[in-house]
């Protein structure tokens, strides 16, 4: 079956730490993995996707099609990276997209 | 330029009645997606339409449906609602294929 799961619900971390939000999917194919964040009271937003493999925000993401995973990465948290995160995958060129669950990130001062 | 519009922005139905939700994409974006936000399943695809065809379909029944126009503005419609329906309904625009997709900000429908 297709799934993307993200194991945390919740990620709580202080300012300047690393951050790690974990990602792991099934999938018969060649999929395009994506992270998207939902800042409070603000509409979804694109954060990466594996193919472009550009660093956004400090965010960097790397698909490991060994383990079939996409972990989102930062090296120093900063506290406007509070915010919801989804990890999802889509059938290669449609918006077919299958979400996580999420893993909200607080970054505390 | 606009983002996606959802209209309306909250609703409140009964059971078994029916609800039209509407979206506007961006300018220019030919491909508007629909998903279901819920706290218990998350976001769960619907269908997209691309071209006024409807390109890819979720896995929920036939009382969901949806259509685009010319203009690419789509709606979504559900039929016989029972209280599971009760969600964030969220539409997304894009340009084409490998395009960035845009989300609105989403119709919050309570069925009661």
């Amino acid at each position: 079956a297709q799934r993307v799961t993200q194991p945390e619900k919740l990620l709580s971390v202080f300012k300047g730490a690393p951050v790690e939000l974990k990602c792991n999917y099934s999938y018969s194919g060649s999929p395009e993995l994506f992270w998207y964040v939902q800042y409070s009271r603000q509409r979804l937003q694109l954060l990466l996707r594996h193919i472009s493999r550009e660093s956004i925000k400090g965010f960097t993401a790397d698909l490991n099609k060994g383990e079939t995973s996409f972990h989102l990465k930062k090296p120093f948290a900063q506290e406007e990276d509070s915010a919801m995160y989804y990890c999802a995958l889509a059938h290669s060129g449609t918006y077919k997209y299958i979400f996580g669950t999420g893993t909200r990130l607080k970054v505390l001062a | 330029k606009a983002g996606v519009t959802q209209t309306p922005r909250y609703l409140i139905k009964t059971r078994g009645q029916q609800v039209t939700l509407s979206c506007s994409p961006i300018s220019g974006h030919r491909s508007v997606s629909w998903y279901q936000q819920t706290p218990g399943q998350g976001l769960q695809f619907l269908f997209e339409y691309f071209s006024e065809t409807q390109r890819n379909k979720g896995n929920f029944p036939g009382r969901f449906s949806g259509r685009q126009f010319s203009n690419s503005r789509s709606e979504m419609n559900v039929s016989t609602l029972e209280l599971g329906d009760s969600a964030l309904y969220l539409c997304a625009s894009s340009w084409d294929r490998d395009t960035e997709a845009f989300f609105g900000q989403g119709t919050r429908l309570t069925v009661v």
